[in-house]
């Protein structure tokens, strides 16, 4: 079957950096996503990766690692309204998107 | 952007349900996704220019239209109280094969007693 792993929930500090890992066992791979969704509102895309590497988006940067099945997306300088769930996404052989089922961040001050 | 209706929904087992979404304008692909609460989207099929393009692991009872207009639906018949959820559709451009960013509408929740 086809499989996505991240955190449950993470804590962070206001100002402070934190990095949500997805793992990811899928039929085939065309590419990644990271989308944010606050509560009770749609997902919004952040980031995509199709080839190894880092991405960098101004305070967002995720990275991919194909061999390993392994993602992460990067949250730097984080501020309150990072508060949200974090959906790691991965395109398989049919060109469905799979999806993780969230890692919720709660931001501290 | 992406709208769609009704924000709620309250239904009894066995009725029918119809979900709308208005794509953002020239997209020409549409999705919808069932959200569980606390989990992510579960994928339920895809339209591509008024054809169906690809489908997740759902029964028949589910389907749905794509229209020339930027509107689409989904039909569910026969509900069944699992199928509470939030319900996803997202618009877009492409036929959902390589980087195309996803526009997701503010979903419909539906609440099956």
């Amino acid at each position: 079957g086809q499989n996505i792993d991240q955190p449950t929930e993470m804590t962070a500090t206001e100002g402070a950096i934190v990095q949500i890992n997805c793992t990811y066992q899928t039929s085939g791979f065309n590419g990644l996503f990271w989308y944010q969704q606050h509560a009770g509102e749609a997902p919004t895309f952040l980031s995509y990766n199709v080839l190894d590497g880092l991405e960098e988006k101004g305070r967002f940067s995720s990275f991919l690692s194909r061999s390993k099945g392994y993602s992460y997306l990067l949250l730097k300088e984080l501020q309150m309204k990072d508060s949200a769930s974090y959906l790691c996404a991965v395109r398989d052989s049919n060109y469905q998107l799979i999806w993780g089922a969230g890692t919720k961040l709660i931001i501290k001050p | 952007g992406v709208t769609q209706s009704p924000t709620h929904l309250i239904k009894t087992r066995g009725q029918q349900v119809t979900l709308r979404c208005s794509s953002q304008s020239g997209h020409n692909t549409v999705s919808w996704y069932q959200q569980a609460l606390g989990q992510g989207p579960q994928f339920i099929f895809q339209y591509y220019r008024e054809e169906e393009n690809g489908r997740g692991n759902f029964p028949p009872r589910f389907s749905g239209l794509q229209f020339p207009n930027d509107s689409s639906e989904l039909n569910v018949n026969a509900l069944e109280l699992d199928d509470s959820a939030l319900y996803l559709c997202a618009s877009s451009l492409g036929r959902g094969t390589g980087s195309e960013t996803q526009y997701f509408g503010p979903g419909t929740r539906l609440l099956v007693l």
